[in-house]
């Protein structure tokens, strides 16, 4: 059971724009930042968006993050057959002595 | 550039000790600008922070595992390691090696990642 609650799957036609969710608490996303990772079969998860929605380089200005609350989300505009892949939001966690904290992956098929 | 690499065994045996090690190549595992963590993803699964250490040995587990996982770092060979004990079924994972900021809550994202390595638990 993951700590961050995200859909497990999403779909959309190339072009789209697609939305995919992250909902926390005031101890997790409420209260620290978020961050999305990508991942392709079989191999290591690559960090997607960063702190305030900083994209490392080489990540396309398609991709972006936003907080609002306890929730978070990641936008894909003007989709792309290549970024079907899965997705992962992580954020810090405040509760105890602070840990991190992952979502369960939201699966995005590109139709 | 910084590059991580795990090590270890690809089987281990139900009820024994998981042992991993994660090298650090293009960086120092004795920045203090970095701590290292392992995180670990079932086959089919969504992925499970373990827990990271500091070059000073100051180590956070995840609190559903803390019980079974102990952390530690060898600065002279820059390497870091993963013990986890009495290991069942539901171990058998891709093991990952990642790094992330000081501090984590400020500067928390996984980068760089390792290749991962698969550990089954079966006797």
């Amino acid at each position: 059971q993951s700590v961050l609650t995200q859909p497990p799957s999403a779909s959309g036609t190339p072009g789209q724009r697609v939305t995919i969710s992250c909902s926390g608490s005031d101890s997790n996303i409420g209260s620290n930042y978020v961050y999305w990772y990508q991942q392709f079969p079989r191999t290591a998860p690559r960090l997607l968006v960063s702190r305030n929605g900083q994209r490392p380089s080489g990540v396309p200005d398609r991709f972006s993050g936003s907080r609002s609350g306890t929730s978070a989300s990641l936008v894909i505009s003007g989709l792309r057959s290549e970024d079907e892949a899965d997705y992962y939001c992580a954020s810090w966690d405040d509760s105890l002595s602070g840990y991190v904290v992952l979502g369960g992956g939201t699966k995005l098929t590109v139709l | 550039q910084v590059q991580l690499q795990e090590s270890g065994p690809g089987l281990v045996k139900p009820s024994e000790t998981l042992s991993l090690t994660c090298t650090v190549s293009g960086g120092s595992v004795s920045s203090g600008s970095y701590f290292w963590n392992w995180i670990r993803q079932p086959p089919g699964k969504g992925l499970e922070w373990l827990g990271y250490i500091y070059y000073s040995g100051s180590a956070t587990y995840n609190p559903s595992l803390k019980s079974r996982v102990s952390m530690s770092v060898d600065t002279s060979k820059n390497q870091f390691s993963l013990k986890l004990r009495s290991v069942t079924a539901a171990d058998t994972a891709v093991y990952y090696c990642a790094r992330i900021g000081s501090p984590p809550k400020a500067l928390g994202w996984f980068d760089p990642w390792g290749q991962g390595t698969l550990v089954t638990v079966s006797s």
